[in-house]
């Protein structure tokens, strides 16, 4: 099966520092990737959709301008949690998409961001 | 909109037993696919079973299976032989083909019983 590789798993940062978080896709090109975020104890909501080479569209409440998303490869796509503070501490988690097959959603092993 | 529903938070089951946890749906599309994913502590999300809405037969896995009501938007899933690496949160998803977004319901947290 595919193989997604998200990474850092967990990061601890000062408050209004900025966090990358990288997603690669390992053994298929990625047209689309979803971003979501977890909350303790509840379920993934998703953040915004990024297509190769566009830019990403972004779920109503989530800020643009702080979480910038740069999906410039298919293989590779990028979130940074710019300016971040304790209420961004969450779960973030990738889906990159195979293009064509919607059946094929995996995810990547997710990144604990705490911010002190 | 698109909703999924799980109406249980908690479920248990004994080591071996059968259990069925719950999920409707509600969508406007007719192209969609209906998902359970496994999230177990490490947190890493795992594909338990899949089922294309065009398709009138339930799906099956091994020990999981599905009741799919497609006139009643209803997507539950059967665990057989319950054992205790099945103990984990289990998340119902659609999938809309139109809209491409996936979409999560609450959860449902699974124990499993010696």
């Amino acid at each position: 099966g595919a193989v997604v590789s998200q990474h850092p798993s967990r990061v601890i940062c000062k408050s209004g520092t900025s966090v990358k978080i990288e997603c690669r896709s390992l053994d298929f090109q990625a047209t689309t990737m979803f971003w979501y975020r977890q909350f303790p104890k509840q379920s993934l909501m998703l953040m915004a959709t990024s297509n190769e080479g566009s830019k990403a569209t972004y779920e109503q409440g989530v800020e643009k301008d702080k979480f910038l998303i740069n999906h410039a490869s298919l293989t590779l796509s990028t979130l940074t949690v710019t300016s971040a503070h304790p209420e961004d501490s969450s779960f973030y988690i990738c889906s990159p998409r195979l293009w064509g097959t919607n059946e094929k959603l995996f995810f990547g092993s997710g990144t604990q961001l705490s911010v002190l | 909109a698109q909703t999924v529903t799980q109406s249980q938070p908690e479920m248990s089951v004994q080591e071996a037993e059968t259990v069925t946890l719950s999920c409707t749906y509600d969508t406007s599309e007719s192209d969609y696919y209906l998902f359970w994913y496994k999230q177990p502590p490490s947190r890493q999300m795992i594909l338990v079973i899949r089922q294309e809405a065009y398709k009138q037969q339930n799906a099956t896995e091994n020990r999981f299976s599905v009741n799919f009501q497609k006139a009643a938007k209803s997507f539950s899933l059967k665990i057989s032989d319950s054992q205790l690496g099945d103990a984990a949160m289990y998340f119902c998803a659609c999938f809309q083909g139109g809209s491409e977004k996936l979409v999560f319901g609450k959860g449902t947290k699974l124990t499993v019983n010696p």
